[in-house]
This record gives structure tokens, C-alpha cells and sequence, in this order.
């Protein structure tokens, strides 16, 4: 079982709409819960932590699960340039290793 | 300026080469990692150094080694390269006084022909 699962997509949403899609870790020891995310071969790029009690970064929201080891991202209003793929990454524990799912792919049309 | 950079950001080399891809950092940050990233799958560790004398593999280090020349450069060589080892290379770096977060250079897109 892959450290780290996440539903490929392809989500293809028009502009303005609700997205949102969950990761499901493996490693009840994982201890912080990051999104990123990456545009066509580029580098991954920090979009934001995921906190216990959840939180906000504008127009998008992450929410962990720990009772069932999982992680959510919505994007609220979704813009073009949302279109991306995003990663959800899982650090192991102590040792700040991180695991990273294959990626979520959104495509925002217009 | 880029705060991680990677040389080089294409190559294409053949069977048995020797290969390096370098990166350097401007963030200060005391750790470094390289990752490979394949269609389908996840970005997966190849090694990693918290500081220049402790240096890790990775889950697939296997026909890879590295060197921490300082704390602001971490190379990674190939010493006789495979078609398998055709992907996308990241550097990364983080601060472990700060929160875990990585911080990835533009990636080398490395071939094997």
C-alpha cells in the first residue's frame, strides 16, 4: 500500500466553481500535512499546511482527519490558473522525511 | 534570483555515462534532499543531508551517490547511467528551525538513451 494515495483526476470544473478532493495517508505516526502544488514540469511548490483544526488560505481550505488518516483540499470560485496538480505530502514523523502522493490533477475551464 | 538552482536543467546522456546534477541554495537552509519524479508516481527520495557530515539515503538510492561540498551546494551523481534513471530530478531544501516545509529547486530533466 502507497504511503500516500491520492485520486488522480482528472476534476475539470468551470471557472468559478467548488473543487475538492481528498489524500488518504497510511502512517498513523505522520505528524505535519502539507499541499503543493505543481504545473506542468515544473517544481512542487508550498500552497499551504494543513492544521489540526483546519484552515483557510483565501479561496482554498484544507481539513485533516486523523481518526481516518485523511487530508482535503477545496478551492472555493476556482480561477484558470488554478490548473494544476496538486500534491498532498505527508511528513513520516520525527525525522522529517516527507512522502508525497502522485497528484491530483484540476483543470479550471472557462 | 532563483533561492535554489539546479545545473543542469536538461541533459541528455548514454548508457554507462557519468552523470552529476548540482544545485545550490541561497536560503540558508541546512538541509538538502534529491528526489526523482516519474509519470504516475510520487516524488521519491534519493538522499538526503541535514548538514554537511550526515548524509542519508533515500527509499531508491541505489545507483546514485551524492556530495554536501557545503551547506549551500549538494550534487548528485550517476556513475553509470541506465535508461530506468530517465526522470525528472528536484532538489529540495529545508530549515529544521523552522517548520518542515520544502523548498524545491526548478528540477533537470534528465534521458538515458
Amino acid at each position: 500500500r502507497k504511503e500516500v494515495e491520492q485520486d488522480p483526476g482528472p476534476f475539470n470544473v468551470p471557472e468559478g466553481a467548488t473543487v475538492a478532493f481528498n489524500c488518504t495517508y497510511s502512517n498513523s505516526a505522520s505528524q505535519s500535512f502539507f499541499w503543493y502544488r505543481q504545473d506542468c514540469r515544473k517544481e512542487p511548490k508550498l500552497l499551504m499546511s494543513v492544521y489540526s483544526s483546519g484552515n483557510e488560505d483565501g479561496r482554498f481550505t484544507a481539513q485533516l482527519n486523523r481518526a481516518s488518516q485523511y487530508i482535503s483540499l477545496l478551492i472555493r470560485d476556482s480561477k484558470l490558473s488554478d490548473s494544476a496538480t496538486y500534491l498532498c505530502v505527508v511528513n513520516r514523523g520525527n525525522d522529517y522525511k516527507l512522502s508525497f502522493g502522485a497528484g491530483t490533477t484540476v483543470t479550471v475551464r472557462a | 534570483d532563483a533561492d535554489v538552482t539546479q545545473t543542469p536543467r536538461n541533459r541528455i546522456t548514454k548508457t554507462g555515462k557519468r552523470i552529476m546534477l548540482e544545485c545550490s541554495q541561497t536560503k540558508g537552509h541546512d538541509r538538502m534532499y534529491w528526489y526523482r519524479q516519474d509519470p504516475g508516481l510520487g516524488l521519491r527520495l534519493i538522499y538526503y543531508s541535514f548538514d554537511v557530515k550526515d548524509i542519508n539515503k533515500g527509499e531508491i538510492s541505489d545507483g546514485y551517490s551524492v556530495s554536501r561540498q557545503a551547506q549551500a551546494k549538494f550534487s548528485l551523481s550517476l556513475e553509470s547511467a541506465i535508461p530506468n534513471q530517465t526522470a525528472l530530478y528536484f532538489c529540495a531544501t529545508s530549515d529544521s528551525r523552522t517548520a518542515p516545509g520544502q523548498y524545491f529547486g526548478p528540477g533537470t530533466r534528465l534521458t538515458v538513451t
